[in-house]
C-alpha cells in the first residue's frame, strides 16, 4: 500500500539556520504530496502541496519539489523563525485511487531557539 | 468562517466504556474523515462520511463507528474502549470525496482510556 517515510526527530535548530526534513514516499498510482504543520495544542494545517513530478509546493518560505525519480518531496526553508516550532507531517493520497484517504508520515518535531 | 469544531476537547474513560466524538465541518463542506493520532505518530484515517454514508474505511475494528447528520456534522463512536484507544482524534472536512480536496482539520479531541 501508499506509505511515507520522514526523517526521524527531533530537530533543533538556531534561528535563520536552514532546515531540512527528508521524505520519501511508496505508492502504486499517482500520488500527491502534501506538507502539514501541527503546532502545540492545534490540528493540522495545509502548509503545501504538489500533485505531479516536478511540481514545487510554496508557502510562507517553506518549499518542497516532487521527485519522481527518487520518490522524494522534501520540505526546505531558508531561514527559520521561532515561530516555525512544530510538528511537520509528510503524506500522501492517490488521485486515481478510489480510497480517499491521507497516508501521513509519523512526523518531524522542529524546534527553533532563539 | 468557523473552521471545523470539535468536542469535546478533552475526554477520559476507562476501559471497557463507550464514547462519542463529535465534529462540525467547515461552512460550505459537506464530507467529515476521521483520523487517529496516537502519541507521536502521524494520523492513521479510520473513516470516511459522506451524503450520510460511510465510504472509506481504514484499518480499525468495528467497535469504531460513525454518523454523519443531513447537517454533515459527524460523529464517532468507540465500543469497549481500550488502553490503545487513547490518542488524539482529528476530524476533517472537505468539499466532495475527491483525494485532491483540501482536508481541513479540527484541533481535535484528547482521548485518554484509563
Amino acid at each position: 500500500g501508499d506509505s511515507v517515510t520522514q526523517m526521524e526527530g527531533p530537530v533543533t535548530l538556531s534561528e535563520e539556520a536552514f532546515l531540512t526534513i527528508n521524505c520519501t514516499y511508496t505508492a502504486t498510482g499517482y500520488p500527491s504530496l502534501f506538507w502539514y504543520v501541527q503546532y502545540p495544542g492545534e490540528g493540522l494545517q495545509l502548509l503545501l502541496k504538489a500533485t505531479k513530478a516536478d511540481d514545487k509546493g510554496s508557502n510562507k518560505g517553506f518549499e518542497a519539489t516532487y521527485r519522481k525519480e527518487t520518490t522524494s518531496f522534501h520540505l526546505e526553508k531558508g531561514s527559520v523563525q521561532v515561530s516555525d516550532s512544530a510538528v511537520y507531517f509528510c503524506a500522501l493520497s492517490d488521485l486515481f485511487s478510489t480510497d480517499y484517504k491521507l497516508s501521513f508520515g509519523a512526523g518531524t518535531t522542529v524546534t527553533v531557539r532563539a | 468562517d468557523a473552521g471545523v469544531t470539535q468536542s469535546p476537547t478533552h475526554l477520559i474513560k476507562t476501559r471497557g466504556q463507550q464514547v462519542t466524538l463529535r465534529c462540525s465541518p467547515k461552512s460550505g463542506h459537506d464530507t467529515v474523515s476521521w483520523y487517529q493520532q496516537a502519541l507521536g505518530q502521524g494520523p492513521q484515517f479510520i473513516f470516511q462520511y459522506y451524503e450520510e454514508e460511510e465510504r472509506q474505511r481504514g484499518n480499525f475494528p468495528d467497535r469504531f463507528s460513525g454518523h454523519q447528520f443531513p447537517n454533515y456534522s459527524s460523529e464517532l463512536n468507540v465500543n469497549a474502549l481500550l488502553l490503545g484507544d487513547s490518542a488524539l482524534y482529528l476530524c476533517a472536512s472537505s468539499l466532495g470525496v475527491a483525494s485532491e480536496s483540501p482536508l481541513h482539520f479540527g484541533n481535535g479531541t484528547r482521548l485518554t482510556v484509563t
